[in-house]
């Protein structure tokens, strides 16, 4: 069964709307977070959550505001899409608050903004 | 801030031979690193994950290399099969108590029969 669960997989949206990218783990993890992979830059991270709480945000934009209704739920809500958000988002979760050590990935949802 | 270089970008290796990469990285005080696999179409696998106290870890194959003088950590796949093809990442982080990982570029490993 899978530990780290991402949905849509596969997402195509209009420049202008908004989208929410839905992530659930089932590790027991208490550390979430978001990366982006484009095909012009490698994997970047995006925030980290540690309980539920926002620990680190390195996105320069205001447009992309992750929600954590769950401890283990860590959605992503982009808003005013762009085609250069268009890229492959991953989900990825760790054991302790403190992150940085073993982090597990989901699958994916590839977003296409057209 | 940190700076993550991996080297090569393609590596095509005969079956049952070896392959290695190298990623090498910036800030002396990174504490933790690791490797992840990516198959075409799917997630990151974590494959192995050193803290800066160690200099060598094997499992199942696979060796990982630090030398914290020359900032650089190697991945070593001993006896390539084809199951071995995919896109390997390095990742580290600055900090122990930090939960960013700053990915190198990749390299895109190809096993010839």
């Amino acid at each position: 069964d899978p530990k780290i669960i991402q949905k849509p997989k596969y997402l195509v949206a209009v420049t202008g709307s908004e989208k929410i990218l839905i992530c659930e783990q089932y590790l027991g993890h208490n550390a979430m977070y978001w990366y982006r992979q484009s095909a012009k830059k490698p994997l970047e991270f995006m925030f980290s959550y540690s309980y539920q709480k926002l620990m680190d945000n390195q996105t320069a934009s205001s447009r992309f505001q992750p929600q954590s209704s769950k401890k283990n739920h860590l959605d992503l809500q982009i808003t005013a899409l762009k085609p250069d958000d268009s890229a492959t988002y991953f989900c990825a979760s760790s054991q302790d608050g403190l992150g940085g050590r073993e982090q597990y990935f989901g699958p994916g949802t590839r977003l296409t903004v057209l | 801030g940190e700076q993550v270089e991996q080297r090569p970008p393609h590596l095509s290796v005969r079956e049952g031979d070896s392959a290695i990469i190298i990623c090498t990285y910036t800030d002396s005080a990174t504490a933790y690193f690791s490797w992840y696999k990516q198959e075409a179409g799917a997630g990151l696998q974590l494959l192995m994950s050193v803290l800066s106290n160690v200099d060598r870890k094997e499992e199942q194959g696979l060796t990982v290399l630090l030398n914290k003088k020359d900032k650089r950590l190697s991945l070593n796949l001993t006896a390539a099969h084809p199951g071995d093809s995919a896109v390997y990442f390095c990742a580290v982080s600055e900090n122990y108590n930090q939960g960013k990982l700053i990915f190198g570029q990749g390299t895109k490993l190809s096993i010839k029969p």
